[in-house]
């Protein structure tokens, strides 16, 4: 089936640490996007990638860093400089630039926890 | 500035009957997409019905329409014969432009703008 994928998704981390999350999409779609959410909010935009290589920094990129080495695949790597990283992350995706409209297709999400 | 603006933190329903979520925009692009999520407790984020700035009708899916008024700058949710299903959170969000290009060379089309969402309860 196609889809996106997000692991883990349950995340518990120490303070000070660097943790991974990992996206990955079978859907041939080119843009992928990482969002946050903060309980009983809207979604912020962390990072987006449209192609292979290239990536521009959203809303609120400090203290995190993204990769987009291959189409399918845009890990979030939440530093220990990002000051309160406990929230729910979703990663999304979408087909070929230049449609007019289409959808943006999320992932389950990824809850962290900062311990 | 809020370019997303979602009035309602809480809405009720009784099962059946219809029930209208509030969305209100600000942009001065005049070429831009409006997208309604839902969000069960879950987490998933479903997507629900877009709308497009140049599209002369409302749209429609299922028992899902958007009631855009343009001039208000507001693209209100219309859920007709509510589910219990449909308690969830619901959010407004908002793509701008068609086809700026970043300085990479890539356009940014995609991005979204998302409100702060309505919490629907379904009641029996």
């Amino acid at each position: 089936d196609g889809g996106i994928t997000q692991s883990p998704k349950y995340l518990f981390r120490k303070e000070g640490q660097n943790v991974t999350l990992s996206c990955e999409q079978n859907l041939n779609h080119d843009a992928m996007y990482w969002y946050r959410q903060d309980p009983g909010q809207g979604l912020r935009l962390i990072y987006y990638s449209q192609i292979v290589n290239d990536f521009q920094k959203g809303d609120i990129a400090e203290g995190y860093s993204v990769s987009r080495e291959k189409k399918e695949s845009f890990p979030l790597t939440v530093t220990s400089a990002q000051k309160n990283p406990t929230a729910f992350y979703l990663c999304a995706s979408r087909g070929k630039a230049g449609y007019s409209y289409n959808e943006q297709f999320f992932g389950p999400g990824t809850r962290l926890t900062v311990l | 500035a809020q370019k997303i603006t979602q009035t309602q933190p809480g809405m009720f329903v009784q099962e059946k009957e219809a029930v209208t979520l509030d969305c209100t925009y600000d942009t001065s692009d005049p070429s831009y997409g409006l997208f309604w999520y839902k969000q069960p407790s879950s987490g998933e984020m479903i997507f629900l019905i877009y709308q497009g700035s140049y599209d002369q009708q409302n749209a429609t899916e299922g028992r899902y329409s958007l009631n855009f008024q343009k001039a208000r700058k507001s693209a209100n949710l219309v859920i007709s014969a509510s589910q219990l299903g449909d308690s969830a959170m619901y959010f407004c969000a908002m793509r701008e432009g068609a086809g700026r290009v970043s300085n990479a060379g890539g356009t940014s089309y995609g991005k979204l703008t998302f409100g702060q969402g309505t919490i629907l309860t379904v009641h029996p």
